[in-house]
């Protein structure tokens, strides 16, 4: 069956620190990887989008790694800021089907002065 | 270049009334998708449609449920005699074709309460 898993559920941190979020993964066959932020109340915005070449991919302060061996993810946000606060969604998309996309159940950051 | 655009924002409904939610998808993309979320949960797929067209209705209930997209006009998916566990919140998303890299956006959701 294909599943995201993402780890921690939660995570509370001071700002200023940096923290890594991971997400595993069954999809299969394999086609890219999307890490999302979704604030409060709002839809997902798209941070990164790494396929099965990419190693790691940058978007501010935010970097994310893919190991398509080990079927595994992570995001790593340098600096946090308050703004940061929301929650991180890892989506895997296979390339079969009409609707591939399989969404984690995402992590949810609190950023604290 | 406004982003995906669904309304209303918030829609409260007493059991056994209908819901319709719209979705207006960025300008230029013809690939429409809803999901569905329920507190702490992730997002479920429901169905995907293309103009006048729906390609998967894989993830919604048999019953009840309809969506449709228009050759003008919004997307909607309707919600017949709606009951408390349909209470979440329901967003649209568009893109601009079906290639597997094809960034999707999000709209801000709907979120039904029935009471």
């Amino acid at each position: 069956k294909n599943q995201v898993e993402q780890s921690p559920q939660s995570l509370i941190i001071l700002e200023g620190k940096n923290c890594t979020l991971q997400c595993n993964y069954t999809v299969s066959p394999f086609s890219n990887l999307r890490w999302y932020k979704q604030d409060t109340g709002r839809g997902p915005v798209s941070l990164t989008i790494m396929t099965f070449s990419e190693n790691t991919k940058s978007n501010g302060r935010y970097t994310a790694t893919l190991d398509a061996d080990t079927k595994q993810s992570s995001l790593h946000i340098t600096a946090s800021q308050l703004s940061d606060s929301a929650s991180y969604i890892c989506v895997v998309s296979s390339n079969s089907g009409n609707t591939p996309l399989v969404f984690g159940k995402g992590t949810r950051l609190s950023v604290i002065a | 270049n406004a982003g995906v655009m669904q309304n209303p924002r918030h829609l409260v409904r007493r059991r056994g009334q209908e819901a319709r939610l719209r979705c207006s998808p960025m300008k230029g993309h013809s690939h429409v998708y809803w999901y569905r979320q329920l507190p702490e949960e992730g997002l479920k797929f429901m169905v995907y449609l293309q103009k006048e067209n729906i390609i998967d209705e894989s993830g919604m209930p048999k019953e009840r449920f309809s969506a449709e997209f228009p050759k003008e006009g919004p997307s909607i998916l309707r919600i017949q005699q709606v009951v408390r566990g349909d209470s979440a919140a329901y967003f649209c998303a568009s893109s601009r074709s079906t290639g597997s890299d094809e960034k999707l956006f999000f709209g801000s959701g709907t979120q039904l309460s029935v009471l």
